[in-house]
C-alpha cells in the first residue's frame, strides 16, 4: 500500500522549534519529489515547500511564509523528508501534510498523509 | 504570485444534482490544475489531474474540464458521500497555490 506517514507535531512556544518526519512506504521513495501542505484551524490549504529528489538535485523551494525559518531534508535510506521549523510563530498553527510528487509534474501532490498537528502557543 | 479564485464558496444541494465548481487562475496555468476532496478531519485527496484526467479509483460522475484560465469540477449526480469541500491547485508555477475551497452540503 502507498502510504505516507508524518509525526513530529506537538505544542511549542513561540519562538521554539520543531522538526516533522515524513516516512513513505510502498513505493520507490528516491523516485519522487515531496511537498509538504499545511491547514490552519478552519481555513484553507497552503503550500509550505517542496523537496526534490536527489536525481533532480535534491533542492528545495519554499513558501516567503516559511523561508529562512523552515528546512527540509531528506534520507533515502529511511525513505524519509524532515522539516525543521525554527522560529514558529503563532501562524505557523496547522495541521501538517507530507505529500508524494512526480519529477514530471503530472503527479502533483498525488498522495497525502494523514497530517500531524502543530500548535505554537505560550 | 498566482491567485486562484473559487466559486462558489459554498453550495446546498441534494442528491442526484449536478453541482458545478468553478477556480479562475490570475494568469495562465496551462493543464497545471488538480480537484481535491476534503472531509472533515480527514486529509485532502486528489480527484482529477491536469484539469481533466480522473485520479484511478474516483468514481466516473467526478469530471474537469478546463477553458484558458478558468477550470470546472461537475459532479454529474451528487452522492452521499461527495458531501465535502472542494479545494483546486495549481502547480504550474512557485508558490503552488490553492483556491480557497468550496463547501458542499445537503440542502
Amino acid at each position: 500500500e502507498v502510504q505516507l506517514v508524518e509525526s513530529g507535531g506537538g505544542l511549542v512556544q513561540p519562538g521554539g522549534s520543531l522538526r516533522l518526519s515524513c516516512v513513505a512506504s510502498g513505493f520507490t521513495f528516491a523516485d519522487h519529489y515531496v511537498d509538504w501542505i499545511r491547514q490552519a484551524p478552519g481555513k484553507g490549504l497552503e503550500w509550505v515547500g517542496r523537496n526534490r529528489n536527489k536525481a533532480n538535485g535534491g533542492t528545495t523551494e519554499y513558501a516567503a511564509s516559511v523561508k529562512g525559518r523552515f528546512t527540509m531534508t531528506r534520507d533515502d535510506s529511511k525513505n524519509s523528508v524532515y522539516m525543521q521549523m525554527n522560529s514558529l510563530k503563532a501562524e505557523d498553527t496547522a495541521v501538517y501534510y507530507c505529500t508524494r510528487t512526480s519529477p514530471t509534474g503530472l503527479h502533483a501532490l498525488e498522495i497525502w498523509g494523514h497530517g500531524t498537528m502543530v500548535t505554537v502557543s505560550s | 504570485d498566482i491567485q486562484m479564485t473559487q466559486s462558489p464558496s459554498s453550495l446546498s444541494a441534494s442528491v442526484g444534482d449536478r453541482v458545478t465548481i468553478t477556480c479562475r487562475a490570475s494568469q495562465g496555468i496551462g493543464d497545471d490544475l488538480g480537484w481535491y476532496q476534503q472531509k472533515p478531519g480527514k486529509a485532502p485527496k486528489r480527484l482529477i489531474y491536469t484539469a481533466s484526467r480522473l485520479q484511478s479509483g474516483v468514481p466516473s460522475r467526478f469530471s474537469g474540464s478546463a477553458s484558458g484560465t478558468e477550470f470546472t469540477l461537475t459532479i454529474s449526480s451528487l452522492q452521499p458521500e461527495d458531501f465535502a469541500t472542494y479545494h483546486c491547485l495549481q502547480h504550474n508555477t512557485y508558490p503552488l497555490t490553492f483556491g480557497p475551497g468550496t463547501k458542499v452540503d445537503i440542502k
